[in-house]
Formats: structure tokens, sequence, C-alpha cells
């Protein structure tokens, strides 16, 4: 079974600091890891995704984040927060290998809300 | 150049009422999804449809019923509307890959129901 957990529901930096927004996984199978941005009443932005390539990934906006198998981890972070970065942000694992139904379902973790202070 | 969109962006109604949801996407994907996003943000699959074929239905009342009329549409209709159906939902479309597998899910901008 697939599932994902966010370990904090809240995360808050000042600008022009490191950020960093944690998940953790657990997969059947080799999943695929996404990152998903969400800024107040918009829609889901696709931030970067793991695909079983390289390990570290690079996403849009600065962000980065590595896979790490032996600690079921796929991390988020950015060197440097800005205010435009304020936002709920959503770690997701795919069921790639599956059968059936849940093959290429998307499951959410419950979300980080990040805030920045100026 | 709206890649997936959703109509309408805003839904206020009464309980009891009949409503739809309409999404289409212009991306070329075959495979469209209907997701529901809580009070608290928590988002969880509703359904998948692929080449107007349902494969994914989860333990969704059956006052909701999604409609596919071809594969860049995904319709999401709901019956007799109850207080617990304000939600924001999200329409999101893929392409597919080999072997059954689906690529990146792009999301729609939602749409935000209330029940009053």
């Amino acid at each position: 079974a697939q599932s994902v957990t966010q370990l904090d529901s809240h995360v808050s930096v000042s600008e022009g600091t490191p950020v960093l927004l944690r998940c953790n996984y657990s997969s059947s199978y080799s999943p695929s890891l996404f990152w998903y941005v969400q800024h107040p009443n918009k829609g889901l932005q696709l931030l970067l995704k793991y695909t079983s390539a390289a390990t570290l990934v690079k996403g849009i906006n600065g962000f980065e984040a590595e896979f790490k198998k032996s600690e079921t981890s796929f991390h988020l972070t950015k060197p440097s927060a800005h205010m435009s970065d304020a936002a709920e942000y959503f770690c997701v694992v795919s069921d790639q290998m599956g059968r059936g139904s849940t093959l290429g379902r998307l499951y959410f973790g419950r979300g980080t809300q990040l805030t920045v202070w100026p | 150049d709206t890649a997936v969109s959703q109509t309408p962006k805003y839904l206020v109604t009464q309980m009891g009422n009949d409503k739809s949801i309409k999404c289409e996407q212009n991306l070329g994907h075959d495979t469209m999804y209907w997701y529901k996003q809580d009070s608290k943000k928590f988002l969880k699959i509703m359904f998948s449809y692929n080449n107007k074929e349902l494969i994914i239905n989860e333990t969704v009342p059956n006052r909701f019923s999604p409609k596919s009329p071809d594969k860049a549409h995904l319709n999401l209709h709901i019956n007799s509307l109850e207080l617990g159906d304000s939600a924001v939902y999200f329409c999101a479309s893929s392409a597919r890959l080999a072997g059954r597998r689906t690529d990146t899910q792009y999301f729609g901008p939602g749409t935000r129901l209330t029940v009053l």
C-alpha cells in the first residue's frame, strides 16, 4: 500500500533563510514521487517529480528534493526562501507498478503550510 | 492557452439541489481525474477515466456521477447536494504511458462548492 507522511503541518521561516519540508513515504513498489504547491485559492502546481532517474531532483522556483530509499524520504528544500513561496505544499506518491485500479493513483500527504516572514 | 480548465470556479447552492462541474483539458491526455479537497486541505481521488472508460471509482456516494463525453472532457454531476459535499473539487489529467502507467497529473484551478 502507498502512503505519505508530511512530518510538519506548519513551517515558518524568515525570508532569505533555507526551507526544509519533510516527507516520508511508504510504497510496495518503486514509487514515483512528486511535490505540488497550492497558493491561496489557487490550483495545484507541479514543483518537481522523481521517477527513478537521478535521486536529486531539481524543480521550479529554486526548489529541489532528494530521494533517499534507505530512509524512505523525499524532503523538499530551497536555499533561500522568498515571500512568494508562502503556500501549502503537498508530497505525493504514485503507484506506477501496481495492478488493477490502483495503477496511476496519487496518494497525497496532509500538506505543509509554509509561512515566510519578512 | 489554459491546460486544464474547470467551470464554474465558485458554486453556491442549496441542499437538495442537483449541480454539475465541467472540466476540459487541451493537453491531448487520455486520462482524467476528479479529486475532492476537504476543509483541512486533504486531497483524495474520487474517479478516474481513461479514454472515456471508468478505471478508478473510489467509495463515493452514488449521488456523484462522472460523465466523459470524450477524452478531453470529464464532468461531475452531483444529485441531492448535502452540507458535507462542500469542498473544493479538482480536475486533473495525465498521459498514458507504456504498460498502463500514467504520466504526471496536471490539475485544474478547482471549483469551490458551498452547500447551504
